[in-house]
């Protein structure tokens, strides 16, 4: 069974750090670009952050770059997200995302296909 | 950046009710949009890509339509689990992916 187990999550200070994992099994993890994906109290979906199958790629939303970090350990089947400097907005629901990509009828389709179940991120004193 | 407006934000509607919600991309995304489905609680769901293509093991009730900045996605005959938070998602700009503001779907 494909699955994406988010851990890591937790309450942190304004300015602290915390560092999210993501467990992947049931799928070749090194062949799939992966997302992270947020989701505030009450609010709608946000894209945070991308890498590649091979981690040699990353891509940040403007909101986090420059305070976020994205990596993987293909050999461990395990994404990651480190996050500095954080702030009251950036409290929500972490989502672990794979990213599927196919060509149909001519589009390059890529949608995100399998979800973690999520791990809670609160910053507040 | 590529905005996504869907319309309406919140909709009630019977079991049995044909339902649509309209998703418009502030530019052309071709047929680059897919739909997700949200409960409560919940991770979101896959159920449309690349506009049209129903993602494997959604039901048939599900529909999408559309190319270029507008599309819908349909419910033929509302069943009571559809009854959801649902969002669209441009990937044209991927991996700047970006998704509507979501359609809160109510039993009436």
């Amino acid at each position: 069974e494909v699955q994406l187990l988010e851990s890591g999550g937790g309450l942190v200070q304004p300015g602290g750090s915390l560092r999210l994992s993501c467990a992947a099994s049931g799928f070749t993890f090194s062949s799939y670009a992966m997302s992270w994906v947020r989701q505030a109290p009450g609010k709608g979906l946000e894209w945070v952050s991308a890498i590649s199958g091979s981690g040699g790629s990353t891509y940040y939303a403007d909101s986090v770059k420059g305070r976020f970090t994205i990596s993987r350990d293909n050999s461990k089947n395990t994404l990651y997200l480190q996050m500095n400097s954080l702030r009251a907005e950036d409290t929500a629901v972490y989502y672990c995302a794979r990213q599927r990509i196919t060509m149909v009828q001519g589009v390059l389709a890529v949608r995100v296909d399998v979800w973690g179940k999520g791990t809670t991120v609160t910053v507040s004193s | 950046d590529i905005q996504m407006t869907q319309s309406p934000s919140s909709l009630s509607a019977s079991v049995g009710d044909r339902v649509t919600i309209t998703c418009r991309a502030s530019q052309s995304i071709s047929s680059y949009l897919n739909w997700y489905q949200q409960k409560p609680g919940k991770a979101p769901k896959l159920l449309i890509y690349a506009a049209s293509s129903l993602q494997s093991g959604v039901p048939s009730r599900f529909s999408g339509s559309g190319s270029g900045t507008d599309f819908t996605l349909t419910i033929s005959s509302l069943q009571p689990e559809d009854f959801a938070t649902y969002y669209c998602q441009q990937s044209y700009s991927t991996p700047s992916i970006t998704f509507g503001q979501g359609t809160r779907l109510e039993i009436k």
